[in-house]
């Protein structure tokens, strides 16, 4: 089945970067946009922006402009999500998400980011 | 963009039928047919339960439904269950590649 595992819980410090990874399995990789969506404690989704794993080209929502990079690995199946200059605001679940018809599904498991 | 708007919460009782409301503009819902809804339990990743509108997933019952007038898309739940309390938002596509999610609707079973 279609999946996506992402990987483990990290802390970080104001000011520093972050590296979220996605690892899909039961698709072709190449097929299907990934989306990343984030959601802080108590609050709403938020979409971040997205990567298309067939070339590597990205669109970004607004607000992460310039403080986000979503890359690729088509040898692992694996997309990466890097927020830089992190500050508390950015303390989230951060969720991976495959690209189906213009909305998301299946999703990651989410991964916890803590800035403090 | 700005968040999709949806009333804060929602209830009935076991057997009503609940419908939340997704208001945006004509630039994302009315623009587009590509408004989806999701499911979210406490602690879990959400669910899709519609796409395209109306369109239901394989395996989502058919108590869920999607529909769309001008800037507000709707999702109705029939029947409603026990375990259909959860947190439910709209998402709708924005154009030039953005999406943009609603603020997102608590719906209680009395």
């Amino acid at each position: 089945q279609v999946q996506l595992v992402q990987s483990g819980a990290e802390v970080r410090k104001p000011g520093a970067s972050v590296n979220v990874s996605c690892k899909a399995s039961g698709h072709t990789f190449t097929n299907y946009y990934v989306h990343w969506v984030r959601q802080a404690p108590g609050q709403g989704l938020e979409w971040m922006g997205a990567i298309n794993p067939n070339g590597g080209s990205t669109s970004y929502a607004q607000k992460f402009q310039g403080r986000v990079t979503m890359t690729r690995d088509t040898s692992t199946s694996t997309v990466y999500m890097e927020l830089s200059s992190l500050r508390s605001e950015d303390t989230a679940v951060y969720y991976c998400a495959r690209d189906y018809i213009s909305s998301f599904d299946p999703w990651g498991q989410g991964t916890v980011v803590t800035v403090s | 963009q700005s968040a999709l708007t949806q009333p804060r919460s929602v209830s009935g009782s076991p057997g009503q039928s609940v419908t939340i409301s997704c208001t945006g503009t004509s630039n994302d819902v009315g623009g587009y047919n590509y408004v989806s809804w999701y499911q979210q339990h406490p602690d879990k990743a959400p669910k899709l339960m519609i796409y395209d509108v109306n369109k239901r997933p394989s395996g989502v019952p058919d108590r869920f439904s999607g529909s769309k007038s001008g800037n507000t898309a709707s999702l109705t739940i029939s029947g409603l269950q026990a375990d259909d309390e959860a947190d439910y938002y709209c998402c709708s596509y924005g154009g030039s590649s953005l999406y943009v999610f609603g603020t997102g609707t608590k719906v209680t079973v009395l």
